[in-house]
């Protein structure tokens, strides 16, 4: 069974810092690209940052290009998102996905919010 | 980046009904990779159409996509109780955007 677990989200203050980690089983994690999307509250959903299958390239959107840093360790079937500097407009849901689109797996979801 | 557009916010239908969602892009999306997914409140998203028009993986056939270039169309058939839920649309085809989402409610 195709697993994604996404952890790591928690209440930190403005300016702060965290990092989230999707843990994935049941698939050749390594033969994906990886996608974080994230949602808001009552929101939408978000593209947020892409890593391809071997890590070397990233895409992030402009909101958060500079910020956040995605990052993947094949051998632990684990895709990372360092988010820093964070804003009011951070809080969300993040989930990873699978693929740069479209997305078959997704994980659960993981709730970041930013408030002091 | 390409902006989707989706319509109506809201639709409200009867279990049994027919439910037509659109998808409407500001710019051409290329080779037609436009992708919709469903969200139930408190789930995650879960993909229904890929390719404009080709259905996911265990997604029954009630669920049909539609469209090429700029406009798409979500259809549902015969409506069960649980697809009363949140749809979104998105473009693969240059970056990644996601619509706004159409609510499908039961009225």
């Amino acid at each position: 069974e195709v697993q994604l677990l996404d952890s790591g989200g928690g209440l930190v203050q403005p300016g702060g810092s965290l990092r989230l980690s999707c843990a994935a089983s049941g698939f050749t994690f390594s033969r994906y690209a990886m996608t974080w999307v994230r949602q808001a509250p009552g929101k939408g959903l978000e593209w947020v940052s892409s890593i391809s299958i071997s890590g070397s390239n990233t895409y992030y959107a402009d909101s958060v290009k500079g910020r956040f840093t995605i990052s993947r360790d094949n051998s632990k079937n684990t895709l990372y998102l360092q988010i820093n500097s964070l804003r009011a407009e951070d809080t969300a849901f993040y989930y990873c996905a699978s693929g740069e689109g479209p997305h078959d797996y997704w994980g659960q979801g993981t709730l970041v919010t930013v408030s002091s | 980046e390409i902006v989707l557009t989706q319509s109506p916010g809201t639709l409200s239908l009867s279990p049994g009904e027919r439910a037509t969602l659109s998808c409407r892009a500001g710019q051409s999306v290329p080779a037609n990779y436009l992708a919709w997914y469903q969200q139930r409140p408190g789930q995650a998203p879960r993909l229904l159409i890929y390719g404009a028009s080709t259905r996911a993986s265990g997604i029954p056939d009630r669920f049909s996509g539609s469209g090429s270039g700029t406009d798409f169309t979500l259809t549902i058939n015969r409506l069960e109780p649980e697809d009363f839920a949140l749809y979104y649309c998105q473009q693969y085809g240059n970056s990644l955007t996601f619509g706004g989402g159409t609510k499908v409610e039961i009225k």
